[in-house]
């Protein structure tokens, strides 16, 4: 089944300590997005790739990159992370090409900061 | 600026009971859209209906109904014959085009829902 793939499901890592989350699609979707949730909160827009073009949202700090090498893959790296950084963080992909644009999320990865 | 409003924090509804989820939004494009998503406490996000602005027809999927109310910027989830399984965080959502070309999509504070036996 195509779908949206993210790796690791659970990551832990040290204050500071550089960390990558993985996400993969098999849709073939040319828009793949990063969000960042906390605990019940909505999920906010890190960034998006649309083909790419790399789409920054402006609150998202610069400890935050993201690098999209195909259609199929995009990362998140966080350079050096703080307590506040631990979340879920969520890969979306959407296309143009669907009535209804709708986006189609991966497991999400849930990220601890110790 | 584009707001995606959910009051409720939590609901509670008796298995085999209808339940309406509230959604309000604002925003001043004239082309819209409007989803609902189910997220279970694995994480994902599951789409579960969606409404364009300019459908006139509420939209339907099976037991979730969309009440889309255009003037009064409401598009309230109502889910029939409650199941335990629909015990979840639902998130009320909106896509905004944007200049790039590509949609935002934003979401609501999400509402919890609990099915009791």
């Amino acid at each position: 089944d195509a779908m949206v793939i993210q790796n690791p499901r659970y990551q832990v890592t040290q204050f500071g300590k550089p960390v990558t989350l993985s996400c993969s699609q098999t849709l073939n979707h040319n828009v793949m997005y990063w969000y960042q949730q906390k605990s019940s909160q909505a999920p906010k827009l890190l960034f998006h790739y649309y083909d790419k073009d790399f789409n920054n949202e402006a609150d998202t700090p610069d400890n935050f990159q993201s690098r999209r090498p195909n259609t199929s893959f995009c990362f998140l790296d966080i350079r050096s992370p703080g307590l506040g950084d631990a979340a879920m963080y969520l890969c979306a992909t959407s296309t143009r090409d669907n009535s209804y644009n709708e986006q189609f999320f991966g497991p999400g990865t849930r990220l601890t900061v110790l | 600026a584009q707001k995606i409003t959910q009051t409720q924090p939590g609901m509670f509804v008796q298995e085999k009971e209808a339940v309406t989820l509230d959604c309000t939004y604002d925003t001043s494009d004239q082309s819209y859209g409007l989803f609902w998503y189910k997220q279970p406490s694995s994480g994902e996000m599951i789409f579960l209906i969606y409404q364009g602005s300019y459908d006139e027809q509420n939209a339907t999927e099976g037991r979730y109904s969309l009440n889309f109310q255009k003037a009064r910027k409401s598009a309230n989830l109502v889910i029939s014959a409650s199941q335990l399984g629909d015990s979840a965080m639902y998130f009320c959502a909106m896509r905004e085009g944007r200049a790039s070309g590509t949609y935002k999509y934003i979401f609501g504070t999400g509402t919890r829902l609990k099915v009791l036996a």
